[in-house]
């Protein structure tokens, strides 16, 4: 079976900490995505990767910036952690080619107090 | 914008089949349609896409109309462990496509 895995289900976090959120996929697949998820407001799209130490901004980049050094990881960094970035945030990966999927990690709770 | 229409919520007995509508008008020739689902406070999950012919996998049916303007996403005998918010989306699965998900419908799958 395919995986994703986030390194935490739940995290608490005070305000102006950096937070480091970690996304591994075993499916060797080239690109890699961070969403934030918000009652209302849906998925929105933080970052992406194609490649190993490639990125690209989404649509809401501002306050967070992201790694890839390995294809396999891909780490969501809070720069310092405020109060609005309380939300879900969800790693996905999907391969190159064919009509694949997008596969989805469990999601991390964060909470910034 | 998300570029689909579905109901807010549906309930179904367990048991029963479970069909879940959704309506995209504008679709373009080259978008498939696909469908996740969430189950409270777990990630999305996959299920299906099809670009205009039925499909079936080990999880569900997918039926598109003739003019691909709706799709209905069926569960032949759902569990209450069926029961999650269902997401319909249509996209060119281009690799680094995002997923823009609508508001979906939330099942309720009842013993």
């Amino acid at each position: 079976d395919v995986k994703v895995t986030q390194s935490s289900r739940y995290l608490v976090k005070r305000t102006g900490e950096k937070v480091f959120l970690e996304c591994v996929q075993d499916m060797d697949h080239e690109n890699m995505f961070w969403y934030r998820q918000d009652p209302g407001l849906g998925l929105r799209l933080i970052y992406f990767s194609y490649d190993v130490k490639m990125k690209e901004k989404g649509d809401i980049p501002e306050g967070y910036s992201v790694s890839r050094e390995k294809k396999e990881r891909f780490s969501l960094i809070l720069e310092s952690a405020s109060t609005n970035q309380t939300s879900m945030y969800l790693c996905a990966s999907i391969g190159t080619g064919g009509y694949n999927e997008q596969f989805f990690g469990p999601g991390t709770r964060l909470t910034v107090l | 914008d998300a570029k689909t229409t579905q109901p807010p919520s549906m309930d179904c007995a367990e048991g029963r089949a479970a069909n879940l509508p959704c309506n995209h008008s504008t679709i373009s020739g080259n978008e498939y349609v696909y469908w996740y689902r969430q189950i409270h406070s777990q990630g999305p999950q996959y299920i299906i896409h099809g670009l205009k012919n039925n499909e079936t996998n080990e999880m569900a049916s997918l039926i598109i109309t003739e003019d691909r303007k709706s799709s209905t996403l069926i569960l032949p005998h759902a569990t209450l462990r069926d029961t999650a918010v269902y997401y319909c989306i249509v996209r060119v699965p281009l690799n680094t496509d995002k997923l823009i998900f609508g508001t979906g419908t939330r099942l309720q799958v009842f013993p």
